[in-house]
């Protein structure tokens, strides 16, 4: 079967970095996607990866690993608004999302 | 760019009744739309896949019946949950895409909660 897993919940305090992980098994991958939730929200697209290695964008990178099947996303200089679930999802081989359950970041002061 | 509207945002609804809620992909053609249905602390579940102008793929236990698609143009998707229930409550979201069958972004609307009393 195919499966996402990622941590339910985290904390971090406000100005560190965090680090959210993701492993996927998957029935084929065509690429691994980012996404910030906030409560009561949808979702808003934060990162794509398709090929391994590290994305930066600004505070947040993404990196992949797909011989591993494993990503995370990395969040730098938090702050109280990066309070969000952020959730994992790979595009499998017939180019459909797969989604983890998400994992509920809580920051604090 | 790439806008998608839902509306309404909130809706309560009586056991029984039917209600519809509208997902427009504002400054793009939508060639495919995604319905999902997202219950408290969980994950996004993928109701059905609609493309323009064709019968909406559901996904396995989804009842088509209940959960009317219909796509009538590239920028209008309606999902209708006829003869609500209680158990039908949850945060409806839908998302468009430029087309399927490839890496295409999902853009999601801002979603839609129900509530049946």
């Amino acid at each position: 079967g195919q499966n996402i897993d990622q941590p339910t919940e985290m904390t971090a305090t406000e100005g560190a970095i965090v680090q959210i992980n993701c492993t996927y098994q998957t029935s084929g991958f065509n690429g691994l996607f980012w996404y910030q939730q906030h409560a009561g929200e949808a979702p808003t697209f934060l990162s794509y990866n398709v090929l391994d290695g590290l994305e930066e964008k600004g505070r947040f990178s993404s990196f992949l690993s797909r011989s591993k099947g494993y990503s995370y996303l990395l969040l730098k200089e938090l702050q109280m608004k990066d309070s969000a679930s952020y959730l994992c999802a790979v595009m499998d081989s017939n180019y459909q999302l797969i989604w983890g359950a998400g994992t509920k970041l809580i920051i604090k002061p | 760019g790439a806008v998608v509207s839902q509306h309404p945002s909130r809706v309560i609804c009586k056991s029984g009744t039917s209600v519809k809620i509208e997902c427009r992909s504002l400054d793009f053609q939508a060639t495919t739309m995604f319905w999902y249905r997202q219950f408290p602390k969980q994950s996004l579940m993928l109701m059905a896949t609609s493309n323009e102008g064709s019968k909406a793929t559901y996904e396995q236990g989804v009842e088509k019946d209940k959960f009317l698609i219909n796509h009538a143009s590239l920028t209008l998707s309606t999902l209708t949950v006829t003869s609500a229930h209680p158990e039908d409550s949850s945060f409806y979201i839908c998302s468009a895409s430029l087309g399927q069958g490839g890496p295409y972004e999902q853009y999601f609307g801002p979603g839609t909660r129900l509530t049946v009393t």
